[in-house]
């Protein structure tokens, strides 16, 4: 059974702070994401990668497939960013279509 | 275009009621996917969908059922809701991988969730 663990559980960050968040997994993968999951409760996807690194405005995720591990970074944090951040992998479920297997997510709260 | 949609937002069932969870999507997606969310838990996959015509289970599906409808529609239903099916339900929908599937990235989009309570 495919497991991902995800550290922290919960952090708390000063504005302005770079924030890490690491996401690791037990077996082969086709791709990761990094979902937000607002306080209202909606979800949207942030990254969906294979491979070395993407970024998109403050955000940066990573992946290393050999260690089986990616973080998603955030520089210089803003309250707005305080959601939880969830690390999901995809592996391939037959027929052409794929199940996603998700981390129990990170809470992030970033104080003014 | 509306995305992912779901209906009803929130709903409160006395043990033993049914109901039925309805999502759409206006995407053209192929693949339609059901996930449950309960506190200290990842989203767990109740059934997926992978095109128009199938359904297949996913890693918690006992208590429940589904129906696509057509390309756009595919719904959850609770013959007889029990109290540990309370929780947030999520529809989600993507395109199907196809050709290569180890080069096909395909983002899943998500509904806004219903939060279900039996009591």
């Amino acid at each position: 059974k495919n497991e991902v663990e995800q550290s922290p559980q919960n952090l708390t960050a000063q504005e302005g702070e770079f924030i890490t968040i690491n996401c690791s997994y037990s077996v082969g993968i086709s791709a990761l994401h990094w979902l937000q999951q607002h306080p209202g409760g909606g979800i949207v996807s942030l990254f969906m990668l294979s491979s070395g690194k993407k970024k998109h405005g403050r955000l940066i995720a990573t992946i290393n497939i050999q260690e089986k591990h990616s973080s998603l970074h955030i520089t210089a944090s803003h309250p707005r960013d305080s959601a939880v951040y969830i690390c999901a992998v995809r592996v391939l479920a037959g027929a052409g279509s794929y199940q996603l297997t998700f981390g129990k997510g990170t809470k992030l709260s970033v104080i003014p | 275009n509306a995305g992912v949609t779901q209906t009803p937002k929130f709903q409160v069932l006395k043990t033993g009621q049914s109901m039925t969870l309805q999502c759409a999507q206006d995407m053209n997606h192929n693949s339609m996917y059901w996930y449950r969310q309960d506190p200290g838990m990842g989203l767990r996959l109740i059934y997926y969908s992978a095109s128009e015509g199938t359904t297949d289970k996913g890693e918690v599906p006992n208590g429940y059922n589904v129906s696509r409808l057509n390309k756009r529609e595919f719904s959850l239903r609770l013959e007889s809701a029990a109290p540990s099916q309370t929780s947030v339900y999520f529809c989600a929908s993507s395109e199907a991988a196809s050709g290569s599937v180890w080069n096909s990235y395909n983002e899943q989009f998500f509904g806004p969730g219903t939060r279900l309570t039996v009591l």
